[in-house]
């Protein structure tokens, strides 16, 4: 079965730090691969989108993700983050049909 | 203003009610869907609508039901036969391609006592 791992669920970062969160998917096909963000109560925007191509996606608020084909993963990355990026996180994989699958979420807290 | 919006933002129910919420959206998507999420989940389908008069059921459709009359409507009704009900209910569109990301309203928080 399809699957999509968030492989910690919360992680709490100082402001101006750099952060990573985690993504690994287990698929035998092509996939496309999303990142999204939630604030509390809101409902979810998209951050980045791989589709093809170069395997470095850049996104807004200055976020960028990686595709790792080999290691089936789609770290998220930002090298200085503000308190504003605190929210949950969200990797979403889909399929070559109408199968979009997301991960448990990211609890990401930046702390002054 | 393309959207989609979702009404209302609170709704607390009774146990044993039926309760229905709204899901519009203004992009000309062809396909709907409806997740629930709850805390540590992340988010599981319910239903989804790829054209009208057609939709299928997701991984946790029991006790919920849905209708897709006009290409931008698609409510989704709680039925009293959800065993827990209370969570966050969120709708989403996309175009039609895999490649497509979908776009989500504000959701629902529906509180059931």
């Amino acid at each position: 079965a399809q699957s999509v791992t968030q492989l910690d669920s919360q992680v709490p970062v100082f402001e101006e730090a750099p952060v990573e969160l985690r993504c690994n998917y287990s698929s035998s096909v092509s996939v496309y691969l999303f990142w999204y963000v939630q604030y509390p109560n809101q409902g979810l925007q998209l951050l980045l989108k791989y589709l093809s191509g170069s395997t470095l996606v850049k996104g807004i608020n200055g976020f960028e993700a990686e595709f790792n084909k080999s290691q089936t993963s789609f770290h998220l990355r930002k090298p200085s983050v503000h308190i504003s990026d605190t929210a949950e996180y969200f990797c979403a994989v889909s399929y070559n049909n109408n199968d979009m699958r997301f991960g448990a979420g990211t609890r990401l807290t930046v702390k002054p | 203003d393309g959207g989609i919006t979702q009404s209302p933002k609170y709704l607390f129910r009774k146990e044993g009610q039926n309760v229905t919420l709204s899901c519009e959206q203004n992009l000309n998507h062809d396909a709907m869907y409806w997740y629930r999420q709850d805390p540590g989940q992340g988010l599981r389908l319910i239903y989804y609508s790829q054209i009208v008069n057609d939709f299928q059921k997701g991984d946790i459709a029991e006790g919920y039901s849905v209708s897709r009359e006009k290409k931008e409507s698609f409510p989704l009704t709680v039925t009293s036969a959800q065993k827990n009900p209370t969570a966050f209910y969120l709708c989403a569109s996309r175009v039609e391609d895999a490649g497509d990301e979908q776009y989500f309203g504000p959701g629902t928080r529906l509180t059931v006592t």
